[in-house]
C-alpha cells in the first residue's frame, strides 16, 4: 500500500464549479502538507503548503488537513479554464523527502 | 531570478546504453533533488544532494547514480539503460535541504527503445 494515495480521477467541472481535490495518507510522521499543479510537459509547481493541521486559504484555492484522519483537500472556487492541469499532494516529516500522491487531472471546461 | 534548468529536454537510447542527465539549481539554492515520473509509477524519489553530499536516496536500483558539484549542479546517471527506465526525470531545487518547498524544472523525457 501506497504511502500517499489521491483520489486519481480525472476530473471535469464546467467553469465556475468548485472542485475538491483529495488524498489520504497512512504515515503519522507527516508535518508539512503541499500541493503542486503541473501543466503538460512541465514541471510541478508548488501551489501551497501547511504545517501540521488546519486550513489555509490563498485566492481562490483553499488547503485543509485533517491530521486525525489523514486526510487532505485542496478546494479551487470559481473555477478557470486555466486551472486545467494535474494536481499533486504531497507531504513529509520534518526530515526526510517529500512523497507525492500520483496525481488528479483536472479539465475545467468553458 | 532564474528558475531550475535542465538538460536536454528529450533524450532517445537504446538498451544498454546510458545516459546523463544535468540540472542547474536556482541561484543560491544548495538542495538538489531529483525524481522519476511515470503514468503508472507517479513521481518517485530517486536522490537529494545537499552540499555536494548525498543526503537521502531512494529504491531505485545502483544503476542510478548521481553527483553535484561544488556551484550546486547536478549531474544524474544512468547506466545500462533498460526499457522501464523511460520516464520525466524532474529535478527540484530548494535552499536548505529536507525542504517541503521545492522549485522543479521542466524535466528531461527519456525514451529507451
Amino acid at each position: 500500500q501506497k504511502e500517499v494515495e489521491q483520489d486519481p480521477g480525472p476530473l471535469s467541472v464546467p467553469e465556475g464549479a468548485i472542485v475538491s481535490l483529495n488524498c489520504t495518507y497512512s504515515n503519522s510522521a507527516f508535518q508539512y502538507f503541499m500541493w503542486y499543479r503541473q501543466y503538460s510537459r512541465k514541471g510541478p509547481e508548488l501551489l501551497m503548503y501547511t504545517y501540521s493541521s488546519g486550513n489555509k486559504e490563498d485566492g481562490r484555492f483553499t488547503a485543509q488537513v485533517d491530521k486525525s484522519s489523514k486526510y487532505i483537500s485542496l478546494f479551487i472556487r470559481d473555477s478557470q479554464p486555466s486551472d486545467s492541469a494535474t494536481y499533486l499532494c504531497a507531504m513529509k516529516a520534518n526530515a526526510g523527502k517529500s512523497t507525492f500522491g500520483d496525481g488528479t487531472t483536472l479539465t475545467v471546461k468553458p | 531570478k532564474a528558475g531550475v534548468t535542465q538538460t536536454p529536454r528529450y533524450l532517445i537510447k537504446t538498451r544498454g546504453q546510458q545516459v546523463t542527465l544535468s540540472c542547474s539549481p536556482i541561484s543560491g539554492h544548495r538542495s538538489v533533488s531529483w525524481y522519476q515520473q511515470t503514468p503508472g509509477q507517479g513521481l518517485q524519489f530517486l536522490f537529494e544532494y545537499f552540499s555536494e553530499t548525498q543526503r537521502n536516496k531512494g529504491n531505485f536500483p545502483g544503476r542510478f547514480s548521481g553527483r553535484q558539484f561544488s556551484n550546486s549542479r547536478s549531474e544524474m546517471n544512468v547506466s545500462t539503460l533498460e526499457l522501464g527506465d523511460s520516464a520525466l526525470y524532474l529535478c527540484a531545487s530548494s535552499s536548505t535541504g529536507n525542504s517541503e518547498k521545492l522549485f522543479f524544472g521542466s524535466g528531461t523525457q527519456l525514451s529507451v527503445l
